[in-house]
């Protein structure tokens, strides 16, 4: 069944503005990637997060790694044309041999 | 360092065809994970790969199988094709499965 709950599924914002995603669950998680995805193409790891509170940024790209072990946030700073696409987060459940994958955020950036 | 290559990255077959698609990963990359994408169901893991063997493995049916060769690329076949199974195939390579998966550009299967 579905493990991660990813929201928004998708946003429509003015380029410019900043963007706010995120990733929960009720399990407890050890590792949280999040990757963007272009049509056509594959995923492009963005950030990766191995600790509770873990705070990276990749140029105006930011991700946290919650306290509670349970979520994760992507903000997306001053959101330019190329930002467009679908950002998907993953993460590893604690005790699970497993990767589980949110369904994806669409971006779309009104001109 | 060159990325993870998918072959072919388009292929169109007819239902009851078999289809054999090709990854090569990261050089220096053991764990080659395959995933069927389709806009209705995500991202769906399909089996991972580490040295040549089979260590996990999703739930899809048995006509989805794989294998990975002693170089670490990796190969895998769908059997017996139904019009459900036309979606993008990615394989993603990571020195271990859990690590920082790195995906490919993917191949598009159309079944007709």
């Amino acid at each position: 069944g579905q493990q991660l709950n990813q929201s928004p599924q998708s946003m429509f914002i003015q380029e410019g503005e900043d963007v706010s995603m995120n990733c929960t669950s009720s399990s407890i998680f050890n590792t949280w990637l999040w990757y963007k995805q272009d049509p056509g193409e594959g995923p492009v790891l963005l950030i990766a997060l191995y600790k509770a509170g873990e705070l990276t940024s990749n140029g105006r790209l930011t991700a946290q790694f919650g306290i509670t072990r349970k979520d994760s946030f992507l903000n997306i700073s001053a959101s330019i044309p190329s930002d467009v696409g679908i950002y998907f987060c993953a993460g590893r459940i604690q005790g699970a041999q497993k990767l589980v994958f949110g369904q994806g955020t669409r971006l779309t950036i009104n001109p | 360092k060159a990325g993870v290559t998918q072959t072919p990255r388009y292929l169109i077959k007819t239902r009851g065809q078999q289809v054999t698609l090709s990854c090569s990963p990261i050089s220096g990359h053991r764990s080659v994970s395959w995933y069927q994408q389709t806009p209705g169901q995500g991202l769906q893991f399909l089996f991972e790969y580490f040295s040549e063997t089979q260590r996990n493995k999703g739930n899809f049916p048995g006509r989805f199988s794989g294998r990975q060769f002693s170089n670490s690329r990796s190969e895998m076949n769908v059997s017996t094709l139904e019009l459900g199974d036309s979606a993008l195939y990615l394989c993603a390579s990571s020195t271990d499965y859990l690590n920082e998966q790195y995906f490919g550009p993917g191949t598009r299967l159309t079944v007709t």
